[in-house]
Order: C-alpha cells, then sequence, then structure tokens
C-alpha cells in the first residue's frame, strides 16, 4: 500500500504565492481528491477540491496532471494566519475504508 | 448548522473505565467518520458510518466499538484501553458516502489520555 506523501515543512513571506504537492501514486479511479487546513488542537477544515486539471476556489487552486498521480494545492498570497498544517486525502483502493490523509505538511509564513 | 459537535472535549480514563465519545451533526449528511489522530501525525480513518451502515476496518482494535443510534448521531464506545491509545479522535460527516465527491467535516475532537 503506497503511502500519500507531502513535504513535511515550508516557509513562505507574507504575499507569496505558496505551492504544495502531494504524491499519491495508488489514487483509485473516481476518487477526488481534497485538501485539508488543519490549526493545533482543530479537526481538519476543507479548502478545495478536485478529480483533474484544474479547479480555482476563492481561497485556492487545485492543479492536478492528466495521469493524476500528483496534485498541487496553490495558496495565493499567503498571511500569517495560513500558518497550518496541510493534508491531502484521496482514496487508494476499492472499499469505504481506504481512505487516507497524506503525510502533512506543516507551512509557517514568516512576516 | 454546518457544524459536528464532539462531547467530552477532553477524558481521561484508566486501562480498566469503559466511557463513550459522542458526535453529532444536524446537516442530513449520511456519513459519519471516526479518526484517530496522534500528535504531528495525520488523522487515520476507524470507521465509516455510511446510510447507518458500518464498514468495518479490521485494524482497529475491538476495545474501539462504533455504534450509529440514527443518521444525527455517532459514539465511540472504549473499553480497556492502553496508554496508546491516547490521541485526539476527530468526528467528521459528510453528504455522501465517504467515496463520492464532497467534503468531510469535521468536528473539534476529543483529546483522550489513558492512565
Amino acid at each position: 500500500l503506497a503511502k500519500t506523501t507531502q513535504p513535511i515543512s515550508m516557509d513562505s513571506y507574507e504575499g507569496q504565492e505558496v505551492n504544495i504537492t502531494c504524491s499519491h501514486n495508488n489514487i483509485a479511479t473516481n476518487d477526488y481528491i481534497t485538501w485539508y487546513q488543519q490549526f493545533p488542537s482543530q479537526g481538519p477544515r476543507f479548502i478545495i477540491q478536485g478529480y483533474k486539471t484544474k479547479v480555482t476556489n476563492e481561497v485556492a487552486s487545485l492543479f492536478i496532471p492528466a495521469d493524476r498521480k500528483s496534485s498541487t494545492l496553490s495558496l495565493p498570497r499567503v498571511s500569517l494566519s495560513d500558518t497550518a498544517v496541510y493534508y491531502c486525502l484521496v482514496g487508494d483502493g476499492p472499499g469505504a475504508n481506504n481512505l487516507f490523509f497524506g503525510t502533512g505538511t506543516r507551512l509557517t509564513v514568516i512576516p | 448548522d454546518t457544524e459536528v459537535t464532539q462531547t467530552p472535549k477532553h477524558l481521561v480514563m484508566g486501562m480498566t473505565n469503559k466511557k463513550s465519545l459522542k458526535c453529532e451533526q444536524h446537516m442530513g449528511h449520511r456519513a459519519m467518520y471516526w479518526y484517530k489522530q496522534k500528535a504531528k501525525k495525520p488523522p487515520e480513518l476507524m470507521f465509516v458510518y455510511s446510510y447507518e451502515k458500518l464498514s468495518i476496518n479490521e485494524s482497529v482494535p475491538s476495545r474501539f466499538s462504533p455504534e450509529c443510534p440514527n443518521s444525527s448521531l455517532l459514539n465511540l464506545h472504549l473499553h480497556a484501553l492502553q496508554p496508546e491509545d491516547s490521541a485526539l479522535y476527530l468526528c467528521a460527516s459528510s453528504q455522501d458516502g465517504p467515496r463520492y465527491r464532497g467534503e468531510q467535516f469535521f468536528g473539534p475532537g476529543t483529546r483522550l489520555t489513558v492512565l
């Protein structure tokens, strides 16, 4: 069972664009890719979801290549309040329980 | 109401105790989940109820027992836990089953400490 992997940490200055990647080689054919943000001692909060190509909402963009084996979350113009852990969530094989969070990326935004 | 509530917020229990964690949502969601999250690790899926039907996760020890009394409520019964079970337990819900489109809404979690 392949792990869903992400860079452990990233630092960025305020106002910069941040791109966080997730590698999910075993993603199931019909599954969506979902990204969450988590602050300490809180539950994860939904950011964006996509199946293929590019999705954009008011807070982020999600880029998914044709083979869907990876995805990139893009946060435009980050602020200090974006300091958090970011997770991708994908399905890996059939069955309701084959749903796995990525290893998580700790983003630190520097003033 | 887009909130998932969990009680208690904190729980300390001994290894011989029996306790329960509770979760509630009033969004009409038909899938509910229990996750376990250790410090600095991603949440790990323990159980899924989809349309009140449980999907068994055979890797979860039997000392954890889920219950879904109705589509709005989810319990996790705890018995004879071990200190390594200390973690943040997160409940979540989604409109449809876990493999379909749509976000999961997470509760704030219950911080469990097993002595």
